[in-house]
């Protein structure tokens, strides 16, 4: 099973700045399957980042993603009021068939 | 548009069971997988289970095997998920979410289940 950890917990930014956020795998996932989600309170996760590096609909430029291998890296480039919320990496595999992180939480500093 | 309707909270005392529903609409419900996603108050996201609206088929997570039940109704592009002899530990907020061939990318608005005596 494949195991995905999210640094750092959590981020203190200020409004304007860059965020870096890190997604590490266990062992190898392929790009295809490699997903970021964005979650306010009290709101269902919303999809940002699929394939590692697509944007999905609607979603600003502002957000990009890249990475390979076991190593994933989401990147705000400069943070506006509503980005602070929690972030989650996702892996789509067959054992189990959804895999996440455990969050990064970006705070307003 | 593409949505999914979830049905309301739920309040279960331990060892009861709960099911809860998902109507899907905007799109046709026969032609994406369906999950379920759990999340614990504070806590991150839990991979439940999956089925195939088409043929009924599922596959759940085995922390869960035994316990969940997911099915669906093609009449009325439903799937429900039911859980059993539930524990304080279930209490959470369900979604279920469309498999959009590799990635999911709609969520339903979440049911609350609070597991309680």
């Amino acid at each position: 099973e494949i195991v995905l950890t999210q640094s750092p917990g959590t981020l203190s930014l200020s409004p304007g700045e860059r965020a870096t956020l890190s997604c590490r795998a266990s062992q190898s996932v392929s790009s295809s399957y490699l997903a970021w989600y964005q979650q306010k309170p009290g709101q269902a996760p919303r999809l940002l980042i699929y394939g590692a590096s697509s944007r999905a609909t609607g979603i600003p430029d502002r957000f990009s993603g890249s990475g390979s291998g076991t190593d994933f890296t989401l990147t705000i480039s400069r943070l506006e009021p509503e980005d602070f919320a929690v972030y989650y990496c996702q892996q789509y595999g067959s054992s189990p068939g959804l895999t996440f992180g455990g969050g990064t939480k970006v705070e307003i500093k | 548009q593409v949505q999914l309707v979830q049905s309301g909270a739920e309040v279960k005392k331990p060892g009861a069971s709960v099911k809860v529903s998902c109507k899907a609409s905007g799109y046709t419900f026969t032609s994406y997988y369906m999950h379920w996603v759990r999340q614990a108050p504070g806590q991150g996201l839990e991979w439940m289970g999956i089925i195939n609206p088409s043929g009924g088929s599922t596959s759940y997570a085995q922390k869960f095997q035994g316990r969940v039940t997911m099915t669906r109704d093609t009449s009325t592009s439903t799937v429900y998920m039911e859980l059993s002899s539930l524990r304080s530990e279930d209490t959470a907020v369900y979604y279920c979410a469309r498999d959009g061939r590799a990635l999911v990318d709609v969520w339903g608005q979440g049911t609350t289940v609070t597991v309680s005596s």
